[in-house]
């Protein structure tokens, strides 16, 4: 069962915009990762941030992560058309051997 | 990071056939999973794939459909047996690595199955 839910569903912004997006989650977690998926092909490693840590910075985007709220948030600063794919955030269950569980995902279009 | 390669990255088959899937990754790697993702949505875990032993299956998922093999730790693959046109899916293999617990997975780029 899907543990991570994601909003929005779906985000339009312009080019050069911001873009947020969230993920909430039910259980406690070792760490939650954000990955890219493009047109239905791989996914793409983005970040990962420990359940230690708060905020993560890495090029464009932004990680926050909030264990008391069970939810994060991925930034990604000044849009690009390239942007445009489906985001999804991952968590490692504590009680788990490392196996991860999805969020439901945002899709993202930046027009350019 | 480790790069992960599948094949095949696409096949068409016919109902009652099975297809197996190779995912060769380029180190070795403490742990090893298959997931699925159904069109139009997030991916879900099938098993982790146990170096010499048996796969850990998640909730609604056997072995009889979805046996899986890992003879060493770069290598690995999954069969779905018996196929029907809801097995029409995109398979993923991931790989894990890190330390302290901090398991970074990194992803194939997936293999799409359309199942007639």
């Amino acid at each position: 069962s899907q543990q991570g839910e994601e909003d929005p569903q779906a985000l339009s912004i312009q080019e050069g915009e911001n873009a947020t997006m969230n993920c909430s989650y039910k259980t406690s977690i070792n760490n939650l990762q954000w990955y890219r998926q493009n047109s239905g092909r791989g996914l793409v490693h983005l970040i990962l941030i420990r359940s230690n840590e708060r905020e993560k910075h890495s090029g464009r985007l932004r990680v926050t992560l909030d264990t008391s709220k069970k939810s994060s948030s991925l930034l990604i600063t000044a849009s690009r058309a390239a942007d445009t794919a489906s985001y999804f955030c991952a968590t490692d269950p504590m009680d788990s051997s490392y196996k991860l569980i999805f969020g439901s995902g945002t899709r993202l279009l930046v027009r350019p | 990071s480790a790069v992960i390669s599948q094949k095949p990255s696409r096949d068409i088959c016919q109902r009652g056939t099975s297809l197996t899937i190779q995912c060769q990754v380029d180190s070795q790697v403490t742990m090893m999973f298959w997931y699925r993702q159904q069109p139009g949505q997030s991916l879900t875990l099938i098993a982790t794939a146990n170096q010499g032993s048996e796969a850990t299956y998640e909730s609604g998922f056997v072995i009889d459909k979805f046996p899986i093999s890992r003879p060493n730790l770069t290598f690995s693959t999954l069969t779905v047996s018996n196929m029907s046109p809801e097995d029409s899916s995109i398979y993923l293999c991931s790989a894990g690595q890190g330390d302290n617990g901090q398991e970074t997975q990194y992803f194939g780029p997936g293999t799409r199955l359309l199942v007639l």
